[in-house]
């Protein structure tokens, strides 16, 4: 099983909708865990931590559920700019951080 | 959030040439980077852990004698991809974890082609 696992899309939204991306882990015992966004021939930039109490920046909401190791990501009034790839990601606590293989999202005007 | 540098952004070379790459953590001292690759289309690759005055541990698969990783000082750390072969062509990516050891902040890669 992969430590990390992720849906890898695409993902095709209209502009407005509003779209959600799952996420498990295998490690019981993960202490971190992150949304990345990866734009085409960028690198990976934070995009927010996650909580067991969720968390909301904005546009997007993040939510963590430790006994289900599940991780999601939701963003409501998507933009053309939100198009890009999501990287689910999670601290083990051994060095590197371990990174999910990304979803892609195109939102279509 | 901290600042990681990475130099240079675009690297085109011949066959057989040997390309260093700078990774540089410029507001935070780094004991831990990280190099990646990134093929088109493909997720990110950790190639190596690098750690400042000891060697770096490389992934399984990832030729040691052909990317070499120095990390003398604790802001930088570098790459050298060594006799440079058109399949090296890719897009270099370094990161280093900030102070809490938690966040990872990447620089802005390098894309090499190797002609």
């Amino acid at each position: 099983r992969k430590e990390v696992e992720q849906d890898p899309g695409p993902f095709n939204v209209p502009e407005g909708a509003t779209v959600a991306f799952n996420c498990t882990y295998s490690n019981s015992a993960s202490q971190s865990f992150f949304w990345y966004r990866q734009d085409c021939r960028k690198e990976p930039k934070l995009l927010m931590s996650v909580y067991s109490s969720g968390n909301e920046d904005g546009r997007f909401t993040a939510q963590l559920n430790r006994a289900s190791q599940y991780i999601s990501l939701l963003i409501r009034d998507s933009k053309l700019s939100d198009s890009a790839t999501y990287l689910c990601v999670v601290n083990s606590g051994n060095t590197p951080l371990v990174f999910g293989k990304g979803t892609r999202l195109s939102v279509i005007a | 959030g901290a600042v990681v540098s990475q130099h240079p952004s675009r690297v085109i070379c011949k066959s057989g040439t040997s390309v260093k790459i700078e990774c540089r953590s410029l507001d935070f001292q780094a004991t831990t980077m990280f190099w990646y690759r990134q093929f088109p289309k493909k997720s990110l690759m950790l190639m190596a852990t690098s750690n400042e005055g000891s060697k770096a541990t490389y992934e399984q698969g990832v030729e040691k004698d052909k990317f070499l990783i120095n990390h003398a000082s604790l802001t930088l750390s570098t790459l050298t991809v060594t006799s440079a072969h058109p399949e090296d062509s890719s897009f270099y990516i370094c990161s280093a974890m900030g102070l809490a050891g938690v966040i990872q902040y990447f620089g802005a890669g390098t894309r090499l082609s190797v002609l």
